[in-house]
């Protein structure tokens, strides 16, 4: 089945500064690619997603790259604030599921230094 | 992700008790699944089920079981052959469509053993 790694496991970046975090995934394909944010006790939220026909998506703050050739992809945040700090994860659709089943990776755990 | 429930938001289980966790949602989605998350571990699939009245294993189903008789409702019954059920629960679900849909999320239930 598919298999995703993410990192870093923890980042901590100056309030304003940008945080950048890399996923790899092995199965070429995959073809569906969600972000999740998770605060402490709270449930995983989506704040941004791309499919494997797009290289890049930019939702205000937040940006999503996909390298194909590579088999990975990355979570930028631009102009960080308190607010952002949380649990990120990131997954990838399983081809052998029909792209239905998302294989999760371990999480990063991003914290913004006031 | 509103309109996914999840109940008991706390569960305790006692030695040789099994459990039900309950998942509703009113989103039409034809899709639903299972995860479990430890501490430090991301989203690790348990049970999902494409359709009413079937169902498939995702990558820790011993000790668990469910049933879905219902479109809208995914109920996870923790056996007691699950030795270290101790963890959050959350429930998803997506529109089955072939190539990767969203999954939102219900707001999950701690399960923690007397």
């Amino acid at each position: 089945g598919e298999n995703v790694e993410q990192h870093p496991s923890t980042l901590s970046v100056q309030e304003g500064d940008s945080a950048v975090i890399k996923c790899t995934y092995s199965d070429s394909a995959s073809n569906y690619f969600p972000w999740y944010k998770q605060e402490l006790g709270k449930r995983p939220q989506l704040i941004i997603d791309i499919r494997s026909n797009v290289g890049e998506k930019k939702d205000q703050r937040i940006a999503v790259t996909l390298n194909k050739t590579a088999k990975h992809f990355s979570l930028h945040i631009t102009e960080t604030q308190p607010e952002d700090s949380a649990v990120y994860f990131c997954a990838a659709s399983d081809p052998n599921f029909g792209n239905e089943k998302l294989t999760f990776g371990t999480g990063t755990r991003l914290t913004i230094i006031p | 992700d509103g309109g996914i429930t999840q109940s008991p938001k706390y569960l305790f289980r006692k030695e040789g008790q099994n459990v039900t966790l309950s998942c509703e949602q009113n989103l039409n989605h034809d899709a639903m699944y299972w995860y479990r998350q430890d501490p430090g571990q991301g989203l690790r699939l348990i049970y999902y089920s494409q359709i009413v009245n079937d169902f498939q294993k995702g990558d820790i189903a011993e000790g668990y079981s469910v049933s879905r008789e219902k479109k809208e409702s995914f109920p996870l019954t923790v056996t007691s052959a699950q030795k270290n059920p101790t963890a959050f629960y959350l429930c998803a679900s997506s529109i089955d469509r072939a190539g990767g849909e969203t999954q939102y999320f219900g707001p999950g239930t701690r399960l923690l053993v007397l």
